[in-house]
C-alpha cells in the first residue's frame, strides 16, 4: 500500500520557468511533509518541510504547498535552475507513530532544459 | 544539519557473504535509521537503531538478515547477510536530532551482489 505518491516519474522544464512536483498521501495521521533532491550516487538532500498546521512554506526559490484537505502538497522551484535537474522525493511522518519514521514517494525526475 | 559519514562508498560481494556498512553522524543527532533503496524504487525503511539495545525493524525486515548495532549515540552499523542479488541496492543511514522532524541523510552505501 503506497501511502505515498508521485504520479509523475519524470518532468522537463525550461530554465528560469516554474516547476510544480506535486505529491499525494493517503494516511491522514501524517503531520509533517519534506521534499528531498537527489543526485546520482549521493545521499538525499534535505530541500524544505512543512507541518501540517501550515498551508505554505517558503525558502528562497522553493514553496512547498499543503492542501489537507485534498491530502495534496506541491513544491514549487522559481526560477528552476539547471543544478535542479535532480530526482525530488516527497516524503511523510506522523508523531502518532512514535518514531516518526519517513514514509517516502516513488520520486519524480526533473530535468531542466537549458 | 547533521554530518553523516558512510563507509564503503560501493562494492561488489559474492553471492553467500556478507557485508558491514558503517555510519557515523555528529553529535547533534539522536536517532539514526537504515533506509533501503533498490533500483528505480523508493526509499524504504529497514529499521531504526537504538542505542544500546536491539534495533525495531520495520515490517519484512528482519535481525537474521539485517543485524545492526547501534554501542553508542554516534555510531552504528548494518550487516546484510547472506546476501544474493536481490539485496543489489544503495544502503543509507539517516540521522534526526533532539526535537526535530527533518532527517538528514550520509551519501549511501551502493551494493552490487554478483
Amino acid at each position: 500500500d503506497q501511502q505515498v505518491k508521485q504520479n509523475s516519474p519524470s518532468l522537463s522544464v525550461q530554465e528560469g520557468r516554474i516547476s510544480i512536483l506535486n505529491c499525494d498521501y493517503t494516511n491522514s495521521m501524517f503531520d509533517y511533509f519534506l521534499w528531498y533532491k537527489k543526485y546520482p550516487a549521493e545521499g538525499p538532500t534535505f530541500l524544505i518541510s512543512i507541518s501540517s498546521i501550515k498551508d505554505k512554506n517558503e525558502d528562497g526559490r522553493f514553496t512547498v504547498f499543503l492542501n489537507k484537505s485534498a491530502k495534496h502538497l506541491s513544491l514549487h522551484i522559481v526560477p528552476s535552475q539547471p543544478g535542479d535537474s535532480a530526482v525530488y522525493f516527497c516524503a511523510a511522518s506522523a508523531a502518532y507513530f512514535g518514531n516518526e519514521k519517513l514514509t517516502f514517494g516513488t520520486g519524480t525526475r526533473l530535468t531542466i532544459i537549458p | 544539519s547533521a554530518v553523516i559519514s558512510q563507509k564503503p562508498s560501493r562494492d561488489i560481494c559474492q553471492r553467500g557473504t556478507s557485508l558491514t556498512i558503517q555510519c557515523q553522524v555528529d553529535s547533534q543527532v539522536t536517532m539514526m535509521f537504515w533506509y533501503r533503496q533498490q533500483p528505480g524504487q523508493s526509499l524504504t525503511l529497514i529499521a531504526t537503531a537504538n542505542q544500546g539495545s536491539e534495533a525495531t525493524y520495520e515490517s519484512g525486515f528482519v535481525i537474521d538478515k539485517f543485524p545492526i548495532s547501534r554501542p553508542n549515540l554516534t555510531f552504528s552499523t548494518l550487516t546484510v547477510s547472506n546476501m544474493s542479488p536481490e539485496d543489489s541496492s544503495i544502503y543509507l543511514c539517516s540521522g534526526r536530532g533532539q526535537g526535530a522532524r527533518a532527517q538528514y541523510f550520509g551519501p549511501g552505501t551502493r551494493l552490487t551482489v554478483l
